[in-house]
């Protein structure tokens, strides 16, 4: 499993986009990099997958660059109940068993 | 409704005490985890599960034992419960395909060792 490193924390406001970063140096050629969120109390929910370019649904956008070596998780328009912890994975689903979620980007947005 | 069932919600145990977390999900997946997660922390792998009939470490699992007594049961014992141990237990399993967007999570387990 591909090793990930994001910020731990991120303040923004309500209605500002929200980017976090999250670096992936030694991505293998067949993984995925997908991100997931979780509420206090709750368990992680999946947000959005990527391979390459950009992604986008109603939730959130995925930009990764051609080394793959990064992505970016962008949500538009936070409001406050976009408080959580956003978590970044790499890895194909396939050969990964061990898959560790790692301390997340606590992300807290203000009035 | 299909996806993964976690026993108990809430347990209040004593130092030394033991019990079982019970998981179970009905999806037909092959893989199962246990995750803790502390107040303010990420998640912290204890056990998994890739398929029926086998179990691998995670990052904590001084402490834990784990049985895969089926496809669907995943089950956390703590045989001598520590206040260390006082945590949120998380319960998933993943499904096969493309990448890791396939994970399904239990409500959690709130566990307090006093």
């Amino acid at each position: 499993l591909a090793k990930t490193t994001q910020p731990i924390s991120m303040d923004s406001y309500e209605g500002q986009e929200v980017n976090i970063t999250c670096s992936h140096n030694n991505i293998a050629t067949n993984d995925y990099i997908t991100w997931y969120q979780q509420f206090p109390s709750q368990g992680p929910r999946f947000i959005i997958q990527g391979y390459k370019t950009k992604v986008t649904n109603e939730v959130a956008s995925l930009f990764i660059p051609a080394d793959r070596k990064s992505s970016t998780l962008s949500l538009p328009r936070v409001s406050l109940s976009d408080t959580a912890v956003y978590y970044c994975l790499v890895g194909d689903g396939k050969r990964d068993d061990k898959i560790i979620f790692g301390k997340g980007t606590r992300l807290h947005i203000l009035p | 409704n299909a996806g993964v069932t976690q026993t108990p919600k809430f347990q209040v145990l004593k130092t030394g005490q033991s019990m079982t977390l019970q998981c179970a999900q009905d999806m037909n997946h092959n893989s199962m985890y246990w995750y803790r997660q502390d107040p303010g922390m990420g998640l912290r792998l204890i056990y998994y599960s890739a398929s029926e009939g086998t179990t691998d470490k995670g990052e904590v699992p001084n402490g834990y034992n784990v049985s895969r007594l089926n496809k669907r049961e995943f089950s956390l014992r703590l045989e001598s419960a520590a206040p260390s141990q006082t945590s949120v237990y998380f319960c998933a399993s993943l499904t096969g395909g493309a990448g890791l967007g396939g994970y399904t999570f239990g409500s959690g387990t709130r566990l307090t060792v006093v």
